[in-house]
């Protein structure tokens, strides 16, 4: 079974850091890009960031909100992907999901959408 | 950026309403475009991609329209499962979501 799980979300104060992991089974993870969304309470998805695979040197993309205080990473040999947070704000609360990215070609274009999602983990910033 | 603008926002419907949610992008992204459907207190699941293309499992009452910069969700036939919120993304660039068109029961 594909699945993936979210883990090592918590509450922790402004200004601190946290890290959460994504651990993927069922799947060659080593081949896939990884993006990780969140999603705050009552509120809309929200893309945080990417990392692609090797063979796409480990690229990496963020939003802006987080650009510079957030850094995705991962290990394949644990087919685990990393989310490090730090500088968190209050407005960084919210459930973190992680999320494969998956393509089709069709008529010689690729198509690329997030075909597997984990169930999420909360992050609560607060004093 | 590219921003996509979901309407409505919120849609009362019976079951076996057709229903339909228009998802506009800022600028052209061809047919990279996917929806997704979220009910409460659980993740996101993959209902479209390529603007058109079902994805493996989801019913055939859903289907997908549009390029460029407009763009459609229908649901024939709405089911009591149906009733959940849905969203749109594009994956031309870095990928946004819409705001959501959340589906209840009239």
């Amino acid at each position: 079974e594909v699945q993936l799980v979210e883990s090592g979300g918590g509450l922790v104060q402004p200004g601190g850091s946290l890290k959460l992991s994504c651990a993927a089974s069922g799947f060659t993870f080593s081949g896939s890009a990884m993006h990780w969304v969140r999603q705050a309470s009552g509120k809309g998805l929200e893309w945080v960031g990417r990392i692609r695979s090797k063979a796409n040197s480990y690229a990496t993309a963020y939003a802006a909100s987080v650009k510079g205080r957030f850094t995705i990473s991962r290990d394949d040999s644990k087919n685990t992907a990393y989310l490090q947070m730090n500088s968190l704000k209050t407005e960084d609360t919210a459930v973190y999901y992680c999320t494969r990215e998956w393509f089709r070609e069709l008529l010689g274009y690729y198509y690329y959408y997030m075909d597997v999602w984990g169930k999420g983990t909360t992050v609560t910033v607060s004093s | 950026d590219i921003q996509l603008t979901q309407s409505p926002s919120f849609l009362s419907a019976s079951v076996g309403d057709r229903v339909t949610i228009t998802c506009r992008a800022s600028q052209g992204i061809s047919s990279y475009l996917a929806w997704y459907q979220q009910k409460p207190g659980k993740a996101p699941k993959l209902l479209i991609y390529a603007a058109s293309t079902l994805q493996s499992g989801v019913p055939s009452r859903f289907s997908g329209s549009g390029s460029g910069t407009e763009f459609t969700l229908t649901i024939s036939s709405l089911q009591p499962e149906d009733f959940a919120t849905y969203y749109c993304q594009q994956l031309n660039s870095y990928p946004t979501f819409g705001g959501g068109t959340k589906v209840e029961i009239k």
